[in-house]
C-alpha cells in the first residue's frame, strides 16, 4: 500500500521560533515530491515541486531538502509569524499522474 | 494571476439526489483532476483527465461518478445519486504537464449530503 506520512500532524509554536516538519514516501519509483501550503479557506498553493536527490529549494523563510534514497524530505520556516499559520501538505506523484496525499502538518503561529 | 475556480462553493443536496460541480481550469493547462477531504482524513485522488478522457481513476470513482469537459473550458464532475458518504470538500485541479509540475487547487466546493 502506498502511503505519504507527515510528522507532527499538529504543531504550535511562537511568533519568531524556527520550525521544521518532514514527509515520508516511498523510496522506490521516485519521481517527484510536492510541498502545498493550504490555509483555511483557500486553495492549497505549491510551494515547492522537488525532483532530484540532495536537492534544497527555498523561497523566503521557507526551505525543503530532499533525499529519495531514504524517502523523506524536510520543510523548514525561519523565523515564524503568524501568517505562516496554515497546513503544510506533501504529496507524492503515483503513476506520474495523481496525487498520494500526507496527513498534513497543521501549523499555528502565536503572536 | 491565473487561477482556478469552482462554483458553487458549498452545495448541500438530499441523499438520492444528482449534483454537478463546475471547475474552470487554468486555460493552457492540459491535465485536470478532482480530489476530495472527506472531513478528518487525508486529501485523496479521484480522477484524472487528459486529451478529452479518463487518464486515471481511483476505487472511489465508481458508476455513480462522471467527468466532462463540455466545451473546453469546463471541467465538471457528477454524481448521480448522492450517498451520505458523498459529503466531502472537492477540488478541482490543473497542470501543465504530469506529475513533475506543480498542481493548481481551486478552492473547493463544500458538498454536504442530508
Amino acid at each position: 500500500i502506498l502511503n505519504v506520512e507527515q510528522s507532527p500532524q499538529s504543531l504550535h509554536v511562537q511568533e519568531g521560533d524556527s520550525t521544521n516538519f518532514t514527509c515520508s514516501f516511498p523510496s522506490s519509483n521516485f519521481y517527484a515530491l510536492h510541498w502545498y501550503r493550504w490555509e483555511t479557506a483557500k486553495s492549497p498553493e505549491a510551494l515547492f515541486v522537488m525532483t532530484l536527490n540532495g536537492d534544497e529549494k527555498k523561497k523566503g523563510r521557507i526551505s525543503a531538502t530532499l533525499n529519495t534514497k531514504e524517502g523523506y524530505s524536510y520543510l523548514y520556516i525561519k523565523g515564524s509569524q503568524p501568517e505562516d499559520s496554515a497546513t503544510y501538505l506533501c504529496a507524492f506523484p503515483w503513476d506520474t499522474d495523481k496525487l498520494i496525499f500526507g496527513t498534513g502538518t497543521r501549523l499555528q503561529v502565536f503572536p | 494571476e491565473p487561477e482556478v475556480t469552482q462554483t458553487p462553493s458549498h452545495q448541500v443536496t438530499q441523499m438520492g439526489q444528482e449534483v454537478i460541480l463546475r471547475c474552470v481550469p487554468i486555460s493552457n493547462h492540459l491535465y485536470f483532476y478532482w480530489y476530495r477531504q472527506i472531513l478528518g482524513q487525508k486529501v485523496e485522488f479521484l480522477v484524472s483527465f487528459y486529451n478529452n478522457e479518463i487518464s486515471e481513476k481511483s476505487e472511489i470513482f465508481d458508476d455513480q461518478f462522471s467527468v466532462e469537459r463540455p466545451d473546453g473550458s469546463n471541467f465538471t464532475l457528477k454524481i448521480r445519486s448522492t450517498k451520505l458518504e458523498d459529503s466531502a470538500m472537492y477540488f478541482c485541479a490543473s497542470s501543465v504537464t504530469r506529475g513533475d509540475t506543480e498542481a493548481f487547487f481551486g478552492q473547493g466546493t463544500r458538498l454536504t449530503v442530508v
